[in-house]
């Protein structure tokens, strides 16, 4: 079955903690992304990588850290300098030869900070 | 900042009405546009795209497209109480390979 994982659903973390979120994908897509979803609210665009090796910020990088070492996998650092950490987390990816710009996302992490 | 407007709702229509779900977007030479139904508690899911002008349909699902208007909408026909979620405009940037995502709008489907 091919599609987007992340892991874990729920994380809880205390003030002050890194923590990392994943997400795998095994649909062969180059270009990947992580949404920040706060109650009520729309995605925002936290980072981007169109491809291994690189990646860039989105709107609201503050705080947020990003690796892409596998085509596969496009991990997300919460740090401890992102002042309202609490959201749910939201990755996506897509396909760039065909410029369709289609994402499809995975089921989310939903982090709390206390 | 490009922006992409929408109504949160909620928008509340009986069960076999056509659901009516507007976007307005700030920039004039975006060339491609997405709707996702996103349920409570869950990830959002693309239920519709479209690139051109005029509308495209797909099952009981309509987008339409009016970039001189610079607004996008989806129609739901027939609606049904599982239609009932948030949907989301999305709008792809240009200058770069992403998407600016609307707030949504609350879609309820009365029984």
């Amino acid at each position: 079955d091919g599609g987007i994982t992340q892991s874990p659903k729920y994380l809880f973390r205390k003030e002050g903690q890194n923590v990392t979120l994943s997400c795998e994908q095994n649909l062969n897509h180059d270009a990947m992304y992580w949404y920040r979803q706060d109650p009520g609210q729309g995605l925002r665009l936290i980072y981007y990588s169109q491809i291994v090796n690189d990646f860039q910020k989105g709107d609201i990088a503050e705080g947020y850290s990003v690796s892409r070492e596998k085509k596969e996998s496009f991990p997300l650092t919460v740090t401890s300098a992102q002042k309202n950490p609490t959201a749910f987390y939201l990755c996506a990816s897509s396909i760039t030869e065909t410029r369709t710009y289609e994402q499809y996302f995975g089921p989310g992490t939903r982090l709390t900070v206390t | 900042q490009k922006e992409v407007e929408q109504n949160s709702g909620p928008l509340s229509v009986p069960e076999g009405a056509i659901a009516s779900l507007n976007c307005t977007y700030s920039d004039r030479v975006s060339q491609s546009f997405f709707w996702y139904r996103q349920y409570s508690g869950k990830s959002p899911e693309l239920i519709m795209s479209i690139y051109s002008n005029g509308d495209k349909e797909d099952g009981r699902f309509t987008a339409q497209l009016n970039k001189a208007s610079q607004y996008v909408s989806l129609l739901i026909r027939d609606s049904q109480p599982s239609d009932s979620a948030t949907y989301l405009c999305a709008v792809k940037d240009t200058g770069r390979r992403a998407l600016t995502f609307g707030s949504g709008t609350r879609l309820q489907v009365q029984p």
